[in-house]
């Protein structure tokens, strides 16, 4: 059984950089078939797919065009886990974070989420 | 990035009521939709991926159907557990995009 276990600070000054870690059981964050991805929820954006790294011989990232300038997500295979960096934050990245797994290109599993908040 | 719209945002039924939720996406998608349960505070659940493969452990109530541009979940008859938010999410180009959602209410 796969499970996803989610950990950083929960609030965030603005124009700071959000940091959360994923770390993974059951799985590897260096599998030939699955991707590790971040998504964040709010009320006024809904579910937003953010990114994605996963490694078929090589590592590759897919990031949201929304945020592509602004996010970094980079596998730790020593710790077995990923983790998601956005730059220059604002009150509209105040959302429920979750990391996932995906693989045959639905999301599978999913962390417990993440509140972060965006004030100063 | 290809946009997802829901149909109906939200709708009220009754238990044992047959419940068709609708998602259009911006271009056609092939078969490369999946479909989410939400219930509050936790995180969504995978239903049915591919447009109509069911996850294992899904009841078979759960449908779904749908090719290109059009799509359906059908809940075949609605039970209590079942009152959620469901969305749909496209799998089909590298920038993945969710809809909208649909909130499920007892009438």
């Amino acid at each position: 059984q796969v499970q996803l276990q989610q950990s950083g600070p929960g609030l965030v000054k603005p124009s700071q950089t959000l940091s959360l870690t994923c770390a993974i059981s059951g799985d590897s964050v260096s599998s030939n078939s699955a991707a590790w991805d971040w998504i964040r929820q709010s009320p006024s954006r809904g579910l937003e797919w953010l990114g994605r790294t996963y490694y078929r011989s090589k590592w590759y990232n897919n990031y949201a065009v929304s945020v592509k300038s602004r996010i970094s997500i980079k596998p730790d295979t020593s710790k077995n886990q990923f983790s998601l960096q956005l730059n220059s934050v604002t009150p509209e990245d105040t959302a429920v974070y979750y990391c996932a797994r995906d693989q045959y290109s639905s999301i599978d599993y999913w962390g417990q989420g993440t509140l972060v908040t965006v004030s100063s | 990035d290809i946009q997802m719209t829901q149909s109906p945002s939200s709708l009220s039924a009754s238990v044992g009521d047959r419940v068709t939720i609708t998602c259009r996406a911006s271009q056609s998608i092939s078969s490369s939709l999946n479909w989410y349960q939400q219930k509050s505070g936790k995180a969504p659940k995978l239903l049915i991926y591919a447009s109509s493969s069911f996850r294992s452990g899904v009841p078979s109530r759960f449908s779904g159907s749908g090719s290109g541009t059009d799509f359906t979940l059908t809940i075949s008859s609605l039970q209590p557990e079942d009152f959620a938010t469901y969305y749909c999410q496209q799998s089909y180009s590298n920038s993945w995009t969710f809809g909208p959602g649909t909130n499920v209410e007892i009438k």
